[in-house]
């Protein structure tokens, strides 16, 4: 039974460019969370998405987007990358909405330059 | 809304002594919460869930968590641990759709 994936595990970009992170949930799970994590800090939610919509957001600026796909993998873009987006950004995968517990994939680890 | 607050920002602790980390919640209802523990640079690995019944939840690698809804805690705890256990630990409860979590509590295992 596979567990959550991501890809890629590292990622360097410059500021201005686009970034494209994919996640893969966990087998039978149909709803993909994003959080970013900053060094030393905890995750922060960025936005859910569940049956293709985005269902919740955090406090996150427009140029982080995403996107869900029939097969419920799901992809995070960021726009317009700023020296603070340097984070690893986790992907979490559920069944359902609600409080259901959330599996965490290994994580991509973004560095803006 | 559901948040949680982890007052230990790093604990040591030598291999093979016990090791208790603090939860405190702040919730009206009965809560979600849970355990998850992160080695470095990797990902969150589930530890431990309360969703409701037995205070005294089991989890994997040999902790336990205890919820005491008279002091609003869910502490963490192993009776022994392993420098295996060096690790960041996060308290988690879900907000609507989201997990908010604490700071993160850093153990460091010395020989």
């Amino acid at each position: 039974d596979a567990g959550v994936t991501q890809s890629p595990t590292h990622l360097i970009k410059t500021r201005g460019q686009q970034v494209t992170l994919r996640c893969s949930p966990k087998s039978g799970h149909d709803t993909v969370s994003w959080y970013q994590q900053a060094l030393g800090q905890g995750p922060q939610f960025i936005f859910q998405y569940y049956e293709e919509e985005e269902r919740q957001r955090g406090n996150f600026p427009d140029r982080f987007s995403g996107h869900q796909f029939p097969n419920y993998s799901s992809e995070l873009n960021v726009n317009a990358l700023l020296l603070g987006d340097s984070a690893l950004y986790l992907c979490a995968s559920s069944l359902g909405q609600g409080s259901d517990t959330q599996y965490f994939g290994p994580g991509t680890r973004l560095t803006v330059l | 809304a559901q948040s949680v607050t982890q007052p230990d920002i790093h604990i040591t602790v030598s291999e093979g002594a016990s090791l208790e980390l603090r939860c405190n919640y702040s919730y009206g209802a009965t809560p979600y919460l849970f355990w998850y523990v992160q080695s470095p640079g990797q990902g969150l690995q589930l530890l431990l869930k309360y969703f409701s019944g037995d205070t005294l939840v089991q989890g994997i690698k040999g902790f336990e968590a205890e919820f005491k809804r008279s002091q609003s805690s869910f502490n963490l705890r192993k009776p022994s641990v392993h420098w295996s256990d060096a690790a960041e630990y996060f308290c988690a409860a879900p907000n609507d759709y989201k997990l908010s979590f604490g700071a993160g509590t850093t153990v460091t295992v010395r020989a």
